[in-house]
């Protein structure tokens, strides 16, 4: 079964308009953190944002925020304002066992957001 | 900051050749991973390592060995290379333990075989 899910391969957003990227996740861990990564073109993966298990609020930097429903199992990430530069591929993760040394992230299939000028 | 560097950023090798991808981190790092990287499936784990000398099998580790002989360096071989092991390698570092534990990734390495 697959323990992260992204069900929109691609999206087309209007310059400075907002986005979200859906993320569903599948645990029976009680502790895990959930992550979004950004790949340009380029090809290195950039960390976004973090969100416990634990924590109470949305995580928040900058632009983005994390919209984390626990009962849901969903963990989407919201883009204010899009820029051209924010068209790459997002990869949203998820790591288990997270007081565990050698824990690892395991990642979704990714969503490649390309913003319209 | 954080550097995590790959040795190559494009290789291209022959059928049956043995492989050698190197990837060094310079922030004394526990942890360190090799994921391959396929359109329309993620990043999927190869291998990982929490200490020197010590590796563990991730979810695809068949025809794929590591190396870890020093904490800075991990190195991912493919003993005879195969067309189906052409793909984007990653290499990421990240510290032990503790709530928060993001992973750093080196610029990539696109493996062609031929």
């Amino acid at each position: 079964a697959q323990k992260i899910t992204q069900t929109q391969p691609g999206m087309f957003v209007q310059e400075k308009e907002a986005v979200t990227l859906d993320c569903t996740y599948d645990t029976s861990d009680q502790s895990y953190g959930l992550f979004w990564y950004k790949q340009p073109s380029s090809g290195e993966m950039i960390f976004l944002i973090y969100q416990g298990s634990y924590d109470e609020q949305n995580a928040t930097e900058g632009r983005y925020s994390l919209n984390f429903q626990k009962a849901r199992k969903s963990a989407n990430l919201v883009i204010s304002a899009s820029q051209l530069g924010d068209s790459a591929m997002y990869f949203c993760a998820m790591r288990e066992g997270l007081y565990s040394s050698a824990s690892k992230i395991i990642f979704g299939s990714g969503t490649r957001l390309s913003i319209r000028p | 900051d954080v550097k995590v560097t790959q040795s190559s950023r494009y290789l291209v090798k022959r059928t049956g050749e043995k492989v050698f991808l190197e990837c060094v981190q310079d922030m004394d790092h526990e942890n360190m991973f090799w994921y391959r990287q396929d359109p329309g499936l993620g990043l999927r784990l190869i291998y990982f390592s929490y200490d020197v000398k010590m590796k563990e099998k991730g979810d695809i580790p068949e025809g794929y060995s590591v190396s870890r002989e020093k904490k800075e360096r991990f190195s991912l071989i493919l003993e005879s290379a195969s067309t189906n092991q052409t793909s984007m390698y990653l290499c990421a570092s990240s510290p032990a333990g503790g709530h928060f534990e993001t992973q750093y990734f080196g610029p990539g390495t696109r493996l062609l075989v031929l």
